[in-house]
């Protein structure tokens, strides 16, 4: 009963090249999380939306951008990634934006840059 | 500045052992405080929410406890299994912000 779902599970993208990392679904939460997780680091959350209100970190780079098109679906995207984007990108959902819910966790993107 | 600072940053522990891992925050208003385990590649999963006014709760083996005055929170894993190695991160929120620790990587061997 998967209730988050990542994909790809793994990408290796080349420097400079253009990646989208997919985010889905099924609770039918109202929010979604990106967070981004680098060796032996905690998660480092980039941004959320809140229904079709996006939300940016104030330190998160312009060469992150998101999408959600749709309740259940969310894409992450990198216009241009560099070697220092190589990390473990996690997706993750609650119902309401209040911490008092629970936050469902995708189980994560590796990303390679080459 | 609200911070989430856990100990040790590594664990090593024979199978069957009982371990306890620490959590101190500082991170003010306290809304609720997570603990999450991540086993390596996986995404993080909920072990328990504990909220001001708890001071214990348990999900199976693991049992979390909150000093809210103290602003520390441990987790205890009894008789602990292979499968318990992984990485466990405290989470402190105060209202719409989460703030992760840093992890304890906890290893198991037979």
């Amino acid at each position: 009963d998967a209730m988050v779902i990542q994909n790809p599970r793994y990408q290796v993208t080349q420097f400079g090249k253009p990646v989208t990392l997919s985010c889905s679904q099924t609770l039918n939460h109202n929010v979604m999380y990106w967070y981004q997780q680098k060796s032996s680091q905690a998660p480092k959350l980039l941004f959320h939306y809140y229904d079709k209100d996006f939300n940016n970190e104030a330190d998160t780079p312009d060469n992150f951008q998101s999408r959600r098109p749709n309740t259940s679906f969310c894409f992450l995207d990198i216009r241009s990634p560099g070697l220092g984007d190589a990390a473990m990108y996690l997706c993750a959902t609650s119902r309401r934006m209040t911490s008092s819910y629970e936050q469902y966790f995708g189980p994560g993107t590796r990303l390679t840059v080459t | 500045k609200n911070q989430v600072e856990q100990s040790p940053q590594s664990l090593i522990i024979l199978e069957g052992k009982n371990c306890t891992l620490q959590c101190n925050y500082t991170v003010s208003p306290f809304s609720n405080l997570r603990w999450y385990k991540q086993d390596t590649g996986r995404g993080p999963v909920s072990l328990t929410i504990m909220t001001f006014s708890e001071n214990t709760k348990s999900n199976g083996r693991y049992t979390a406890t909150l000093d809210a005055d103290t602003k520390q929170s441990s987790l205890h894993i009894t008789a602990s299994q292979l499968s318990d190695s992984a990485s466990y991160i405290c989470v402190v929120t105060n209202g719409n912000q989460f703030y992760f620790g840093t992890g304890t990587s906890l290893t198991v061997i037979p």
